[in-house]
């Protein structure tokens, strides 16, 4: 069986500060991890993904995030964020398991 | 590219009304699936479809059927609609690995009263 907790529902940062959005999850089998976007009205859309290989994912806009299999986490983080990257961001194990999701806002 | 094209955008449905949610996708992918979003759950697969032929029940399937009409079209349809249906409804398509990503419709945002 696999699932997915994401450990805030939402996350308050000032635009340029740093920000990290935290995932767990727990599968008996390989994994694969992604990170979804999704903004106002729109459906979700691809941020990153881990397959295998380096343990260290790049993604679009400037996000990254990091699979740590001892941990069984894939936490997303991103430097210095903007005002346009608020909105809700889900974190998913293969095709059919989803976090609750994290809604970031992004404060001027 | 269109993508992956659902209709319609919105629907309000009254209880024990029926109606069915389309969907098609122009990026022949193998793979399509339907999933409802509900605050604070996320979302969860209703059901999907491996490939054209097939289907098979997700986590939530209790009240929808589907059908595989082609390769690229694939519908949720409620038979009779109950006010706990009420909700946004996602679907996507992936490619044939099953580690290609998601793409994922604009959603269709039902109301049963």
């Amino acid at each position: 069986a696999q699932s997915v907790t994401q450990l805030d529902s939402q996350v308050p940062v000032f635009e340029e500060a740093p920000v990290e959005l935290r995932c767990n999850y727990s599968s008996s089998v390989s994994v694969y991890l992604f990170w979804y976007v999704q903004y106002p009205n729109q459906g979700l859309q691809l941020l990153l993904k881990y397959l295998s290989g380096s343990t260290l994912v790049k993604g679009i806009n400037g996000f990254e995030a990091e699979f740590n299999k001892s941990q069984t986490s894939f936490h997303l983080r991103k430097p210095s964020v903007h005002i346009s990257d608020t909105a809700e961001y889900f974190c998913a194990v293969s095709l059919t398991r989803f976090g609750a999701g994290t809604r970031l806002t992004v404060k001027p | 590219n269109a993508g992956v094209t659902q209709t319609p955008k919105f629907q309000v449905l009254k209880t024990g009304q029926s109606m069915t949610l389309q969907c098609a996708q122009d990026m022949n992918h193998n793979s399509m699936y339907w999933y409802r979003q509900d605050p604070g759950m996320g979302l969860r697969l209703i059901y999907y479809s491996a490939s054209e032929g097939t289907t098979d029940k997700g986590e939530v399937p209790n009240g929808y059927n589907v059908s595989r009409l082609n390769k690229r079209e694939f519908s949720l349809r409620l038979e009779s609609a109950a006010p706990s249906q009420t909700s946004v409804y996602f679907c996507a398509s992936s490619g044939y690995s099953y580690n290609s990503p998601l793409h994922f419709g604009n959603g269709t945002r039902l109301t049963v009263t």
